[in-house]
């Protein structure tokens, strides 16, 4: 039971370019949430997806997308990097949504740190 | 709307010295209160929670009461070691809500 796993670890880009980062998590939850995490600063909420086939905005949507592939994965796109998105990247996810669920705490993986150069 | 205020960082004890970290809360209806431990270089670890009031959370010495009627969280460890030396963070769950809301985070160094 890995519960989430994020990919990759760390890079580094250029301004303009794209990336993917990529989350799975094993734990047959229904939802799954992107954060970043800007030093001295708390977790801000990039998106998230409450069920597969869902997406909704956080509170620091503008030049991201995402992607809920299927149950498991959740994906984050950077389409033109910006020095302003250099950051660490964490994915989470939680039986939100669950019947007879009633404890939403979310778990997260283990961040890619981001660097925008 | 719902939000979590937290103390403010740093904090910093010898070791085996009383933590307390405050924390309160503002939300309608019966809110799930966690905190969240973050190891340098890692991501979010749940440390304790507690779904209604009154429960008390705990896990690895640590403690924390869910108190209504003063709408706290505050989280306590009688005798801090340096491997407990991260940042704490403070979150509630609103009931119904697919969201967190996390406090600012406090930043606990343990020195030996």
């Amino acid at each position: 039971n890995a519960g989430v796993t994020q990919t990759p670890k760390f890079q580094v880009l250029k301004t303009g370019q794209s990336m993917t980062l990529q989350c799975a998590q094993d734990m047959n939850h229904n939802s799954m949430y992107w954060y970043r995490q800007d030093p001295g600063m708390g977790l801000r909420l990039i998106y998230y997806s409450a069920s597969e086939g869902t997406t909704d905005k956080g509170e620091v949507p503008n030049g991201y997308n995402v992607s809920r592939l299927n149950k498991r994965e959740f994906s984050l796109r950077l389409e033109s990097a910006a020095p302003s998105q250099t950051s660490v990247y964490f994915c989470a996810s939680s039986a939100a949504g669950t019947s007879g669920v009633s404890s939403y705490e979310q778990y997260f993986g283990p961040g890619t740190r981001l660097t925008v150069t | 709307g719902n939000s979590v205020t937290q103390m403010e960082g740093p904090v910093t004890l010898s070791e085996e010295a009383f933590l307390t970290i405050n924390c309160t809360y503002t939300a309608t209806g019966y809110p799930s209160l966690f905190w969240y431990v973050q190891y340098p270089g890692e991501g979010l670890q749940l440390l304790l929670k507690a779904t209604k009031a009154d429960d008390k959370g705990s896990n690895k010495g640590f403690e924390a009461t869910y108190r209504k009627e003063t709408t706290s969280f505050h989280l306590e460890k009688g005798s801090v070691q340096v491997s407990d030396s991260a940042v704490y963070f403070c979150a509630l769950s609103g009931w119904g809500a697919q969201k967190l809301v996390f406090g600012q985070g406090t930043r606990l160094t343990i020195n030996p």
